[in-house]
């Protein structure tokens, strides 16, 4: 089974709207945590924001939040007031607290901010 | 600058060349780990280093790929006898360690190499 799946292969928003970007994951390791990366067209893979699996709060940062799920294992970001430069692919990532050091990331999700 | 390094940026070689592609990750990071990733395509786990302990090989395509860490901290990825497949970006990334079973240290990304077997 796959570890984190991202079912939006491209998504569009209207700049200054909200905007949210699916991510589940499989684990059943207690301990975990989630990440999502935003690649720009340039290349670079940009760390935004984390959630613990202990965390009892849904994670803030700046425009960015996550919409963390635990029963239903979902982890989606919240993109808040689109901005033209926010069009890039993102990633969803998973670290297992307990079982090593990989990293398990998902197929992304192309964002498209309209003007 | 603090973070990852990746050199050459770009690497152009013909097929059947052999090729080594260098990480130099942040100091104090003993996770390193390598991913490929195709135009538009997500990222493909290759291997990845922790401390002293052996490598995960994992994600090796074929036996033409190997990488090693030395010292515990430039890796070099070598890609044997080169085909045109192997076209992608490379990138390198590097992390803490768990730290006593919690799970937030992010991993840190170079900038990649860009490959382009003729």
């Amino acid at each position: 089974a796959q570890k984190i799946t991202q079912t939006q292969p491209g998504m569009f928003v209207q700049e200054k709207e909200a905007v949210t970007l699916d991510c589940t994951y499989d684990t059943s390791d207690p301990s975990y945590g989630l990440f999502w990366y935003k690649q720009p067209s340039s290349g670079e893979m940009i760390f935004l924001i984390y959630q613990g699996s202990y965390d009892q709060q849904n994670a803030t940062e700046g425009r960015y939040s996550l919409n963390f799920q635990k029963a239903r294992k979902s982890a989606n970001l919240v993109i808040s007031a689109s901005q033209l430069g926010d069009s890039a692919m993102y990633f969803c990532a998973m670290r297992e607290g307990n079982t090593g050091n990989q990293f398990y990331f998902g197929t992304g999700t192309s964002l498209t901010v309209i003007p | 600058g603090a973070g990852v390094s990746q050199s050459p940026s770009n690497k152009v070689t013909e097929k059947g060349k052999d090729v080594e592609l260098r990480c130099d990750p942040i100091s104090g990071h003993t996770a390193l780990y390598w991913y490929r990733q195709s135009l538009g395509q997500g990222l493909e786990f290759l291997i990845y280093f922790q401390g002293n302990s052996a490598p995960d090989k994992s994600g090796l395509p074929s036996d033409r790929f190997s990488a090693e860490r030395t010292g515990g901290s430039v890796s070099t990825l070598t890609i044997q006898r080169t085909q045109q497949e192997d076209s992608a970006v490379y990138l390198c990334a590097s992390s803490l360690a768990l730290n006593g079973g919690y799970s937030n240290q992010p991993q840190h990304f170079g900038d990649g190499t860009r490959l382009s077997i003729l």
